[in-house]
Protein backbone atom coordinates (compact mmCIF):
# COMPACT_ATOMS: atom_id res chain seq x y z
CA UNK A 1 0.00 0.00 0.00
CA UNK A 2 1.45 3.67 -0.97
CA UNK A 3 2.14 5.94 1.89
CA UNK A 4 2.46 9.20 1.74
CA UNK A 5 3.01 10.92 4.92
CA UNK A 6 2.61 15.33 5.66
CA UNK A 7 3.75 17.45 8.11
CA UNK A 8 2.23 18.70 10.58
CA UNK A 9 -1.29 17.79 10.18
CA UNK A 10 -2.47 21.38 10.88
CA UNK A 11 -0.56 24.59 11.47
CA UNK A 12 -1.74 28.45 12.77
CA UNK A 13 1.03 30.69 11.10
CA UNK A 14 0.89 34.54 11.21
CA UNK A 15 0.66 36.75 8.06
CA UNK A 16 4.10 37.61 6.74
CA UNK A 17 5.86 34.75 8.51
CA UNK A 18 7.17 31.86 6.89
CA UNK A 19 5.96 28.21 6.61
CA UNK A 20 7.18 24.80 6.01
CA UNK A 21 5.31 22.06 4.97
CA UNK A 22 6.96 18.65 4.46
CA UNK A 23 5.50 15.38 2.60
CA UNK A 24 7.91 12.13 2.94
CA UNK A 25 6.46 9.24 0.61
CA UNK A 26 7.51 5.54 0.82
CA UNK A 27 6.81 4.30 -2.19
CA UNK A 28 10.07 5.02 -4.23
CA UNK A 29 8.13 7.01 -6.65
CA UNK A 30 9.67 9.16 -9.20
CA UNK A 31 6.71 12.25 -9.51
CA UNK A 32 5.50 14.19 -6.75
CA UNK A 33 2.78 16.63 -6.63
CA UNK A 34 1.48 20.05 -4.15
CA UNK A 35 -2.24 20.64 -4.24
CA UNK A 36 -4.20 23.44 -2.48
CA UNK A 37 -7.92 22.67 -1.39
CA UNK A 38 -10.16 25.31 -0.87
CA UNK A 39 -13.94 24.40 -0.30
CA UNK A 40 -15.92 24.47 -3.75
CA UNK A 41 -13.02 24.61 -5.36
CA UNK A 42 -11.26 21.87 -5.99
CA UNK A 43 -8.22 20.93 -6.06
CA UNK A 44 -5.61 22.50 -7.54
CA UNK A 45 -1.93 22.34 -8.37
CA UNK A 46 0.50 24.56 -6.72
CA UNK A 47 4.14 22.73 -8.00
CA UNK A 48 5.32 19.16 -8.93
CA UNK A 49 8.52 17.62 -9.08
CA UNK A 50 9.76 14.25 -11.40
CA UNK A 51 13.14 13.73 -10.03
CA UNK A 52 15.52 15.09 -7.15
CA UNK A 53 16.74 18.43 -7.04
CA UNK A 54 14.18 19.94 -9.69
CA UNK A 55 10.85 20.94 -8.98
CA UNK A 56 8.19 22.64 -11.99
CA UNK A 57 5.83 25.19 -11.70
CA UNK A 58 2.11 24.14 -11.42
CA UNK A 59 -0.83 25.86 -11.84
CA UNK A 60 -0.74 28.33 -9.03
CA UNK A 61 2.83 28.91 -7.83
CA UNK A 62 2.62 32.43 -7.13
CA UNK A 63 3.90 32.99 -3.46
CA UNK A 64 4.90 29.30 -3.33
CA UNK A 65 8.33 27.62 -3.40
CA UNK A 66 8.75 24.05 -3.35
CA UNK A 67 11.87 21.76 -2.60
CA UNK A 68 12.82 18.34 -3.89
CA UNK A 69 16.15 16.97 -1.49
CA UNK A 70 15.58 13.47 -2.32
CA UNK A 71 13.01 11.11 -3.97
CA UNK A 72 11.20 11.06 -0.73
CA UNK A 73 10.81 14.26 0.55
CA UNK A 74 9.08 17.07 -1.11
CA UNK A 75 8.20 20.58 1.19
CA UNK A 76 6.56 23.46 -0.09
CA UNK A 77 7.38 26.69 1.04
CA UNK A 78 5.34 29.85 2.46
CA UNK A 79 8.17 32.73 2.50
CA UNK A 80 5.65 35.54 3.48
CA UNK A 81 2.19 33.39 4.67
CA UNK A 82 -0.83 35.77 3.75
CA UNK A 83 -4.53 35.58 4.57
CA UNK A 84 -5.36 34.24 1.12
CA UNK A 85 -3.45 30.90 1.81
CA UNK A 86 -5.42 29.71 4.24
CA UNK A 87 -6.12 26.25 2.65
CA UNK A 88 -5.93 22.45 3.09
CA UNK A 89 -2.74 21.71 1.27
CA UNK A 90 -2.32 17.65 -0.27
CA UNK A 91 1.06 16.05 -1.44
CA UNK A 92 0.86 13.46 -3.28
CA UNK A 93 3.02 10.62 -5.27
CA UNK A 94 3.14 8.62 -8.53
CA UNK A 95 5.31 6.11 -10.13
CA UNK A 96 5.58 8.08 -13.10
CA UNK A 97 3.27 10.42 -15.42
CA UNK A 98 0.56 7.87 -17.01
CA UNK A 99 2.27 7.32 -20.76
CA UNK A 100 0.75 4.02 -22.42
CA UNK A 101 0.65 1.10 -20.01
CA UNK A 102 0.50 2.68 -17.05
CA UNK A 103 -1.97 4.03 -14.62
CA UNK A 104 -0.59 6.34 -12.94
CA UNK A 105 -2.77 6.70 -9.74
CA UNK A 106 -1.93 9.21 -7.65
CA UNK A 107 -1.40 8.51 -3.46
CA UNK A 108 -1.97 11.51 -1.53
CA UNK A 109 -1.54 12.32 2.37
CA UNK A 110 -4.26 13.46 4.77
CA UNK A 111 -3.54 16.85 4.28
CA UNK A 112 -1.67 19.80 6.10
CA UNK A 113 -4.64 21.79 7.02
CA UNK A 114 -3.21 25.61 7.41
CA UNK A 115 -4.72 29.02 8.85
CA UNK A 116 -2.86 32.28 8.55
CA UNK A 117 -4.00 34.82 10.83
CA UNK B 1 -6.13 25.50 -21.38
CA UNK B 2 -7.19 22.49 -19.71
CA UNK B 3 -10.34 22.81 -17.51
CA UNK B 4 -13.13 20.07 -16.22
CA UNK B 5 -16.84 21.45 -15.13
CA UNK B 6 -18.46 19.55 -12.38
CA UNK B 7 -22.12 21.40 -11.94
CA UNK B 8 -23.33 19.48 -9.01
CA UNK B 9 -21.81 20.90 -5.91
CA UNK B 10 -24.13 19.13 -3.40
CA UNK B 11 -26.33 16.00 -4.12
CA UNK B 12 -28.44 14.41 -0.41
CA UNK B 13 -29.93 11.51 -1.59
CA UNK B 14 -31.29 8.44 0.53
CA UNK B 15 -29.78 4.68 0.63
CA UNK B 16 -30.70 2.72 -2.59
CA UNK B 17 -31.39 5.95 -4.24
CA UNK B 18 -29.77 5.96 -7.79
CA UNK B 19 -26.16 8.24 -7.92
CA UNK B 20 -25.52 10.32 -11.45
CA UNK B 21 -22.98 13.05 -11.14
CA UNK B 22 -21.49 14.48 -14.94
CA UNK B 23 -18.35 16.33 -15.54
CA UNK B 24 -17.61 17.58 -18.87
CA UNK B 25 -13.98 18.58 -20.11
CA UNK B 26 -11.87 20.51 -22.03
CA UNK B 27 -8.58 19.90 -23.62
CA UNK B 28 -6.27 19.06 -26.73
CA UNK B 29 -5.84 15.55 -27.93
CA UNK B 30 -7.36 12.50 -26.27
CA UNK B 31 -7.29 12.47 -22.28
CA UNK B 32 -7.33 10.47 -19.28
CA UNK B 33 -10.12 10.55 -17.28
CA UNK B 34 -10.59 9.84 -13.25
CA UNK B 35 -12.88 10.02 -9.93
CA UNK B 36 -11.25 10.47 -7.23
CA UNK B 37 -13.49 9.76 -3.81
CA UNK B 38 -12.35 11.66 -0.42
CA UNK B 39 -13.72 10.72 2.75
CA UNK B 40 -13.84 12.65 5.56
CA UNK B 41 -10.58 13.90 7.05
CA UNK B 42 -8.71 11.75 4.50
CA UNK B 43 -6.74 12.92 0.77
CA UNK B 44 -8.40 11.91 -2.24
CA UNK B 45 -7.94 8.25 -3.49
CA UNK B 46 -8.35 6.83 -7.03
CA UNK B 47 -11.78 5.35 -7.15
CA UNK B 48 -12.32 4.88 -11.49
CA UNK B 49 -10.06 5.19 -13.98
CA UNK B 50 -11.34 5.59 -17.66
CA UNK B 51 -9.37 5.51 -20.64
CA UNK B 52 -11.20 4.82 -23.68
CA UNK B 53 -14.14 6.39 -25.34
CA UNK B 54 -17.73 5.05 -24.87
CA UNK B 55 -15.92 2.08 -22.41
CA UNK B 56 -17.15 1.89 -18.89
CA UNK B 57 -14.43 1.64 -15.68
CA UNK B 58 -16.22 0.21 -12.62
CA UNK B 59 -15.45 -0.60 -8.78
CA UNK B 60 -17.15 -0.79 -5.70
CA UNK B 61 -20.32 -0.64 -7.79
CA UNK B 62 -19.53 2.59 -9.37
CA UNK B 63 -19.59 2.78 -13.01
CA UNK B 64 -17.89 5.45 -14.65
CA UNK B 65 -18.33 6.17 -18.92
CA UNK B 66 -17.13 8.41 -21.05
CA UNK B 67 -18.85 10.33 -24.14
CA UNK B 68 -16.07 11.75 -26.55
CA UNK B 69 -18.27 12.93 -28.50
CA UNK B 70 -19.72 15.13 -26.09
CA UNK B 71 -16.81 16.04 -24.07
CA UNK B 72 -18.29 14.24 -20.55
CA UNK B 73 -17.82 11.82 -18.44
CA UNK B 74 -20.36 10.55 -15.44
CA UNK B 75 -19.91 8.27 -12.39
CA UNK B 76 -23.18 6.61 -11.51
CA UNK B 77 -24.19 3.61 -8.83
CA UNK B 78 -27.53 1.98 -8.93
CA UNK B 79 -28.17 2.17 -4.51
CA UNK B 80 -25.84 3.99 -2.68
CA UNK B 81 -25.39 3.39 0.57
CA UNK B 82 -24.66 5.87 3.69
CA UNK B 83 -20.81 4.89 3.39
CA UNK B 84 -20.81 6.37 -0.27
CA UNK B 85 -21.09 9.99 1.62
CA UNK B 86 -18.02 11.53 0.76
CA UNK B 87 -16.69 14.27 -1.96
CA UNK B 88 -16.03 12.69 -5.76
CA UNK B 89 -13.85 14.22 -7.51
CA UNK B 90 -13.82 14.22 -11.83
CA UNK B 91 -9.91 14.43 -12.87
CA UNK B 92 -8.64 14.97 -16.17
CA UNK B 93 -4.94 14.12 -16.89
CA UNK B 94 -3.20 15.33 -20.30
CA UNK B 95 -0.86 13.83 -23.01
CA UNK B 96 2.38 16.15 -21.83
CA UNK B 97 4.70 13.53 -19.65
CA UNK B 98 3.79 15.69 -16.03
CA UNK B 99 0.99 13.47 -14.88
CA UNK B 100 -0.41 16.33 -13.77
CA UNK B 101 -4.32 16.18 -12.80
CA UNK B 102 -6.52 19.12 -13.61
CA UNK B 103 -9.29 18.45 -11.15
CA UNK B 104 -13.49 19.17 -10.90
CA UNK B 105 -14.61 21.23 -7.98
CA UNK B 106 -16.39 18.07 -6.57
CA UNK B 107 -19.57 16.62 -5.56
CA UNK B 108 -20.48 16.24 -1.45
CA UNK B 109 -22.68 13.07 -1.38
CA UNK B 110 -24.83 13.33 1.78
CA UNK B 111 -26.55 9.53 1.75
CA UNK B 112 -29.10 9.62 4.78
CA UNK B 113 -30.01 6.40 6.25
Amino acid sequence: EAAVTQSPRSKVAVTGGKVTLSCHQTNNHDYMYWYRQDTGHGLRLIHYSYVADSTEKGDIPDGYKASRPSQENFSLILELASLSQTAVYFCASSADWGGAGSQNTLYFGAGTRLSVL
Amino acid sequence: GDSVIQMQGQVTLSENDFLFINCTYSTTGYPTLFWYVQYSGEGPQLLLQVTTANNKGSSRGFEATYDKGTTSFHLQKTSVQEIDSAVYYCAMRDNTNTGKLTFGDGTVLTVKP
